[in-house]
């Protein structure tokens, strides 16, 4: 079952403002990844974050984990319209090598 | 970088027609690789993992002789949808590792959008 939610389920914002996406989790984790989806297409792959991590970032990616919290956050600056898609929080299952999924945040960047 | 290839991108097929999906992993090996499947909308759902040289570990309700499952090389697995019906229309992904099952990130085919009519 689907471990992860994430809020809001949904958000639209204007060029050039931040994007934030949240993400909550139930159990222990080795690590918490985020993925983007464009309509139609496979995932991409765009941080991944140890559990003795706390921040991270990559480019215009900023991603904070609170284990204690169960919590993730994934910030977007400075957007642009190409960011418009799914974004999907995703936790390894163990060390089964599985990935769980949230329920993802559709973004929409609005130029 | 690490790349995964899905094919076919789109099948429309009759009800009853068993259909096969291939993921290859096009520059790197993967031991393991990853079934999902898609709703509209929603959320990947784990269907199976497939282990190379070995049978499919399947999710909680996933019918394996429904979909079946064989991953006979270190860079193929293949999903076959077997008589499939339309409430087997969806969004098929596949994944898979190319290092340690831990602390690595999945890399994704482009889905395959099956439809039964």
């Amino acid at each position: 079952s689907q471990q992860g939610e994430e809020d809001p389920q949904a958000l639209s914002i204007q060029e050039g403002e931040n994007a934030t996406m949240n993400c909550s989790y139930k159990t222990s984790i080795n690590n918490l990844q985020w993925y983007r989806q464009n309509s139609g297409r496979g995932l991409v792959h765009l941080i991944l974050i140890r559990s003795n991590e706390r921040e991270k970032h990559s480019g215009r990616l900023r991603v904070t984990l609170d284990t204690s919290k169960k919590s993730s956050s994934l910030l977007i600056t400075a957007s642009r319209a190409a960011d418009t898609a799914s974004y999907f929080c995703a936790t390894d299952g163990g060390n089964t090598g599985k990935l769980i999924f949230g329920q993802g945040t559709t973004l929409q960047v609005k130029p | 970088g690490a790349v995964v290839s899905q094919h076919p991108s789109r099948v429309i097929c009759k009800s009853g027609t068993s259909v096969k999906i291939e993921c290859r992993s096009l520059d790197f090996q993967a031991t393991t690789m990853f079934w999902y499947r898609q709703f509209p909308k929603k959320s990947l759902m784990l269907m199976a993992t497939s282990n190379e040289g070995s049978k499919a570990t399947y999710e909680q309700g996933v019918e394996k002789d429904k979909f079946l499952i064989n991953h006979a090389s270190l860079t193929l697995s293949t999903l076959t949808v077997t008589s499939a019906h339309p409430e087997d229309s969806s969004f098929y992904i596949c994944s898979a590792s190319d290092g340690k099952r831990n602390n690595q990130p999945q890399h994704f085919g482009d889905g395959t959008r099956l439809s039964i009519l």
